[in-house]
């Protein structure tokens, strides 16, 4: 059974904080990994696929990582605002195109 | 504008009523996926679809069936709703499989008592 687990379960932090979370995926198979945000009563929005090791990819103050090798990506807010508030989402892509999820990590910035 | 659209987004009905949740997209996307949404348990895939006629069981299809005879929709029907299938439901839409972002839905609640 593929599993995809992220840590914290869930986080709070600081007006202006910087913070990291991790999701863990199987390191054999890769196809991609995607990261969304899903803010309380909205959709998911996606944030990156990321589909090679060593890849980093960056939007405004978010950036994440990805090693395929070990199994893992992480997701980094620098300077987080009230308004990155929300659950953070990673997925993993398997060989037959499923979407696998993790159960994801609520961020709650306060002012 | 470019967007996926869910129908109803709200929905309570009875224990073996039939029902079918609509999906339509706008972007001309290959793939098309149904997830639900329970507490704790993140978001698990239902069905998926790469193409026109081709659709394929996600992790959790018991008690759900789907179509796709157009590109642009991908109807999830329950055909004999059960309580354990009240949920939050959302569809998905991306370019192609899994290596493109997905587009989701604004999420249909159902309630099945």
């Amino acid at each position: 059974i593929l599993n995809v687990e992220q840590s914290p379960q869930s986080l709070h932090v600081q007006e202006g904080d910087s913070t990291n979370f991790t999701c863990s995926f199987p390191s054999s198979n890769f196809y991609a990994l995607h990261w969304y945000r899903w803010e309380t009563a909205k959709s998911p929005e996606a944030l990156f696929v990321m589909t090679l090791n060593g890849d980093e990819k960056k939007k405004g103050r978010i950036s994440a990582t990805l090693n395929t090798k070990e199994g893992y990506s992480y997701l980094y807010i620098k300077g987080s605002q009230p308004e990155d508030s929300a659950t953070y989402l990673c997925a993993f892509r398997t060989r037959a195109d499923k979407l696998i999820f993790g159960t994801g990590t609520r961020l709650q910035v306060f002012p | 504008e470019a967007q996926v659209t869910q129908n109803p987004r709200y929905l309570i009905t009875v224990t073996g009523k039939k029902l079918t949740v609509t999906c339509s997209q706008n972007m001309n996307h290959e793939y098309m996926s149904w997830y639900r949404q329970d507490p704790g348990l993140g978001l698990r895939q239902i069905y998926y679809s790469m193409n026109v006629e081709v659709t394929d069981k996600g992790d959790v299809p018991e008690g759900y069936k789907v179509s796709r005879k157009e590109k642009r929709n991908f109807p999830l029907i329950l055909e004999s709703p059960s309580p354990n299938q009240t949920s939050l439901y959302f569809c998905a839409s991306s370019r192609l499989a899994g290596n493109y972002e997905q587009y989701f839905g604004p999420g249909t609640r159902l309630t099945v008592t």
